[in-house]
């Protein structure tokens, strides 16, 4: 059974970055079937895809934040991590990591981690 | 605003049927068949239900089935139970490497 746990501060000031961590335990990240993906929610609202990683460090992302972001993979820890720079009251939400698109599953995102709130604010 | 067109609330009793809308264009819903489908209930992480459109997740109950016609993607709920209160959110590739999801859509269980 593949779990996801997203890590990180849960408050960041207005134009800092904004620095997240997904563990993933269960299965490898180096999987050739699936990419990883974040995504968010801010409170009460609906999901917003934010990017991808692929095992190889191939990299997709949502073009409403492309200069923003970045996404990239620690190996060693099974880790997949999220950068967001220069973030704004509008980046207040829950933040989640998924496995996901894959090819097994329809390029849909089969497993997801708990989430974490994280809150811009000065 | 989002990218997918869900109804903001559907309702229903037990034991009966619902069907969720989630209307796309040309460019997403309607020129591939990567729609999935997703449960979510209050404070929780949304759960997968419905890829590629139609097809479940092993171990999922059967009351769940999703179909798409065109550019509209449609999930139903047969067999209305308690449980199934929850909002229910779209998503569709849409091409370029991006994928979009609708607006989410909350099932009342009356």
């Amino acid at each position: 059974q593949v779990q996801l746990q997203e890590s990180g501060p849960g408050l960041v000031t207005p134009s800092q970055t904004l620095s997240l961590s997904c563990t993933v335990s269960g299965g490898s990240i180096t999987t050739y079937d699936y990419f990883w993906s974040w995504i968010r929610q801010p409170a009460g609202k609906g999901l917003e895809w934010i990017g991808r990683i692929y095992f190889d460090g191939n990299t997709n992302y949502n073009p409403s934040l492309d200069s923003r972001v970045t996404i990239s993979m620690d190996t060693s820890k099974n880790q997949i991590s999220l950068k967001l720079t220069s973030v704004t009251a509008a980046d207040t939400a829950v933040y989640y990591c998924a496995r996901g698109p894959g090819s097994r599953t329809g390029e849909a995102f089969d497993y997801w981690g708990q989430g974490t709130l994280v809150t811009v604010s000065s | 605003q989002s990218d997918l067109t869900q109804p903001a609330s559907v309702s229903g009793s037990p034991g009966q049927s619902i069907t969720i809308s989630c209307t796309g264009s040309s460019s997403d819903v309607g020129s591939y068949n990567f729609v999935s489908w997703y449960q979510q209930h209050p404070g929780k992480a949304p759960k997968f239900i419905i890829y590629e459109g139609s097809k479940r997740p092993s171990g999922l109950s059967h009351r769940f089935s999703g179909s798409i016609f065109g550019n509209t993607a449609s999930l139903t709920i047969s067999g209305l139970q308690a449980e199934d209160e929850a909002t229910y959110y779209c998503c569709s590739y849409a091409g370029s490497s991006l994928w979009v999801f609708g607006g989410g859509t909350k099932l009342t269980v009356l």
